[in-house]
C-alpha cells in the first residue's frame, strides 16, 4: 500500500523555524514528484511547494518563497520542508502529497503547524 | 495568477438526488502538451483530501461511478448522479496548468 506520513509540526513563535518530514512507503520514492500542500484552520487548500524526482527542480508559492525550502533524501524515502521566518498566517495543517497538481494521488494525514506568541 | 472560482459555496442535497459543482478558471487550462490539468478532490470531515477525478474526466481507481467530471477550456463540472450519505464533505477543484491553484471549495450537505 502506498503511504506517506508527515511529522514535525508543533507550536512555534513568529520568526521561528520548523522542519517538517514525510516518510514514504509502498512505492519507488525516487521516481515520483512530491509536494507540500497546506490548509489554514477552517479554510481551503494552498499548494506550497513541489520537487521533482531528483533533488533538483523545486518550485514555491509566492507566499513562502525565500522562507521555505523543500528537499528530499531518496535513500531514506523522505521529503522535507524547512520553514524559516514563520508568520502567524503560516498556521495550518501541512500535507505531504505524492505527485504534482496533475498527479496528486496520495495524501498524508497532515501535521499541524501553529505559529503564535 | 490563475483564479479558480467554484460555485455554489454550499450545496444542500436530498439523498438519492443529483448534485453538480461548477469550477471556472480565469485562463484556459489547456497545457502546451494538449492535456488539461484539472482535478477534483473530496475532503470528508476530519479527513485528508482524496482525489476523485484527474485531467477533467478520468476517475481515480476505486471512486464510485456516480462521480463524473466534464468540461473544457475554462469551464468544468463535477457531477454526482445520486448523492449518498458518505458524499458529505467539501469538494475542491485544482488546476495544474499554470503553477497550481485550488478553487475555494463547495460544501455538500444532506438536506
Amino acid at each position: 500500500d502506498v503511504q506517506v506520513a508527515e511529522s514535525g509540526g508543533g507550536l512555534v513563535q513568529p520568526g521561528g523555524s520548523l522542519r517538517l518530514s514525510c516518510v514514504a512507503s509502498g512505492f519507488t520514492f525516487s521516481s515520483y514528484e512530491m509536494s507540500w500542500v497546506r490548509q489554514a484552520p477552517g479554510k481551503g487548500l494552498e499548494w506550497v511547494s513541489w520537487t521533482g524526482g531528483s533533488d533538483g527542480d523545486k518550485l514555491y508559492a509566492d507566499s513562502v518563497k525565500g522562507r521555505f525550502t523543500i528537499s528530499r533524501d531518496n535513500a531514506k524515502n523522505s521529503l522535507y520542508l524547512q520553514m524559516n521566518s514563520l508568520r502567524v498566517e503560516d498556521t495550518g495543517v501541512y500535507y505531504c502529497v505524492r505527485g504534482d497538481a496533475g498527479s496528486a494521488d496520495h495524501w498524508g494525514q497532515g501535521t499541524l503547524v501553529t505559529v503564535s506568541s | 495568477d490563475v483564479v479558480m472560482t467554484q460555485s455554489p459555496l454550499s450545496l444542500p442535497v436530498t439523498l438519492g438526488q443529483p448534485a453538480s459543482i461548477s469550477c471556472r478558471s480565469s485562463q484556459s487550462l489547456v497545457y502546451s502538451d494538449g492535456n488539461t490539468y484539472l482535478s477534483w478532490f473530496q475532503q470528508r470531515p476530519g479527513q485528508s483530501p482524496r482525489r476523485l477525478i484527474y485531467k477533467v474526466s478520468n476517475r481515480e481507481s476505486g471512486v464510485p461511478d456516480r462521480f463524473s467530471g466534464s468540461g473544457s477550456g475554462t469551464d468544468f463540472t463535477l457531477k454526482i448522479s445520486r448523492v449518498e450519505a458518505e458524499d458529505v464533505g467539501v469538494y475542491y477543484c485544482l488546476q495544474g496548468t499554470h503553477w497550481r491553484s485550488f478553487g475555494g471549495g463547495t460544501k455538500v450537505e444532506i438536506k
